[in-house]
C-alpha cells in the first residue's frame, strides 16, 4: 500500500496563477484533510471531508477550494495564488472520527508563490 | 489565540538520556491528545495518544503524561536515540478536528 500520496512535490507559481494539488489514499478512509504548515505555526486545517461528495471549512479556508468527487481523492485548488499562500501543504486521511482517530499524512507539497 | 502551545522551539539531549517535550492547552474541556513526529521532507506520523480519563500512556520508549489540573501534557522518550531527532507536534482533538501546536525540534546527540 502506498498510503497517502501527494502530487506535485514542489511547485513555484506567480501571483495570480491557479493550480490544483492532488491527494490520493488507498486505505479506503472516509475522512480526508488538507493542512498547511508555516514556520512557528504548526499545522493548520484548511478544509476537510467526511466522505465522498462532502467538504467543510477548517481553520484557514480563505483562498482555497476543495473537491472530493471520489472517495480516494481529495483535491485542493488555489484559484488566484498569493505570496501569503507560500507554505508546505499536507494531506491526511483517517478511517475514524474522534477519539482514537489516527490521521495518516502524505509527504507534503512545497509551494512557493512569487 | 493559540489553543495548544509548545513553548520550547528546540531541545538538545545526549543519546541515552531522557527527552521531555512539553505542551500546554487552554481549554479544560479538551479530552483527547496526540503526539506526532515529523522528519524533514516527510509528513507527520502518529506517535502516541492519551484520553483525559488517563494520566499516563506508555508505548515502548515513549510515555505521555497528562496533568489535567495544570492543562499540561508531556512526552518522555527514554532512552533517547539519534533516530529520535525530529520535530514533535502536540495536538488536541477539538470537536471533530485536530489542532496542532507549533512543534519542538528535538536533537539527540551521539
Amino acid at each position: 500500500n502506498a498510503g497517502v500520496t501527494q502530487t506535485p512535490k514542489f511547485r513555484v507559481l506567480k501571483t495570480g496563477q491557479s493550480m490544483t494539488l492532488l491527494c490520493a489514499q488507498d486505505m479506503n478512509h472516509e475522512y480526508m484533510y488538507w493542512y498547511r504548515q508555516d514556520p512557528g505555526m504548526g499545522l493548520r486545517l484548511i478544509h476537510y471531508s467526511v466522505g465522498e461528495g462532502t467538504t467543510a471549512k477548517g481553520e484557514v479556508p480563505d483562498g482555497y477550494n476543495v473537491s472530493r468527487l471520489k472517495k480516494q481523492n481529495f483535491l485542493l485548488g488555489l484559484e488566484s495564488a498569493a505570496p501569503s499562500q507560500t507554505s508546505v501543504y499536507f494531506c491526511a486521511s483517517s478511517g475514524t472520527w474522534g477519539g482514537g482517530n489516527e490521521q495518516f499524512f502524505g509527504p507534503g507539497t512545497r509551494l512557493t508563490v512569487l | 489565540d493559540q489553543q495548544v502551545k509548545q513553548n520550547s522551539p528546540s531541545l538538545s539531549v545526549q543519546e541515552g538520556r531522557i527527552s521531555i517535550l512539553n505542551c500546554d492547552y487552554t481549554n479544560s474541556m479538551f479530552d483527547y491528545f496526540l503526539w506526532y513526529k515529523k522528519y524533514p521532507a516527510e509528513g507527520p506520523t502518529f506517535l502516541i495518544s492519551i484520553s483525559s480519563i488517563k494520566d499516563k500512556n506508555e508505548d515502548g520508549r515513549f510515555t505521555v503524561f497528562l496533568n489535567k489540573s495544570a492543562k499540561h501534557l508531556s512526552l518522555h522518550i527514554v532512552p533517547s536515540q539519534p533516530g529520535d531527532s525530529a520535530v514533535y507536534f502536540c495536538a488536541v482533538l477539538v470537536g471533530n478536528k485536530l489542532v496542532f501546536g507549533a512543534g519542538t525540534i528535538l536533537r539527540v546527540k551521539s
